[in-house]
């Protein structure tokens, strides 16, 4: 079965030092989503990719965020510098397409597990 | 703002029995609706979906009502299992087009007693 692969899985890492987190989604997912998730709390959205272009990065703390998606298949997301309140778990999901019929389900990865220190 | 919630928190069944976990949503708009499980370290797993012009829909052990009237969400587990013990969470999608995106409740963590 097809799975969002996402890397690394844990990372520990001191406050202003740069980190960086890899997903590959489903093959032939055009929509790709990095999420947020605080101990205790549900995942919350901090960009949206439709093919390789932002379609929403609304929650995204672009002073110190950025995320791409060059060619429209995998992502890398980027904190720079990070602060010890960036601690969470970020998690990519896919799904076929936003906006489709069939679209709406939306397949996570295992999530990257981040300490800052 | 409006938000999707969830009544309890925390559920406690034993083994064997139903397990039914409640969600509430205040946007009106919302036409789609998921059910995820999460367990411990890994990310959340899809479970069962409904659109806004149904009423109910059965899984593989599980059936998710919806009640706009209420403005109300369940998850029905039948006979559960100690494997079902997890967090679970709905989620809902508001509006559409290209643009759409899931708001998380926070999350009811389930456990199931041997």
């Amino acid at each position: 079965e097809a799975e969002v692969a996402q890397s690394p899985r844990y990372k520990i890492t001191e406050k202003s030092q740069a980190v960086a987190f890899w997903c590959d989604p489903i093959s032939g997912h055009a929509t790709l989503y990095w999420y947020r998730q605080i101990l205790g709390q549900g995942p919350e959205l901090l960009v949206q990719f439709q093919d390789e272009s932002v379609v929403d990065d609304s929650q995204l703390p672009k002073d110190r965020f950025s995320a791409e998606r060059l060619k429209g298949v995998d992502s890398t997301l980027k904190i720079q510098p990070a602060e010890l309140g960036d601690s969470a778990m970020y998690l990519c999901a896919s799904s076929l397409r936003a906006g489709t019929s069939v679209s709406y389900e939306q397949y996570f990865g295992p999530g990257t597990r981040l300490t800052v220190t | 703002g409006e938000s999707v919630g969830l009544h309890l928190p925390t559920l406690s069944v034993q083994e064997g029995d139903n397990s039914i976990i409640n969600c509430a949503y205040s946007n009106s708009a919302s036409d789609y609706f998921i059910w995820y499980k999460q367990e411990s370290g890994k990310g959340p797993q899809f479970i069962i979906d409904i659109r806004s012009n149904m009423d109910k829909r059965q899984g593989q052990r599980v059936t998710v009502l919806l009640n706009k009237t209420v403005k109300h969400l369940s998850l029905q587990i039948a006979a559960t299992q100690p494997g079902d013990s997890a967090v679970y969470f709905c989620a809902e999608n508001i509006g559409g087009g290209s643009n759409y995106k899931l708001t998380f409740g926070k999350g009811t963590l389930l456990t199931v007693n041997p």
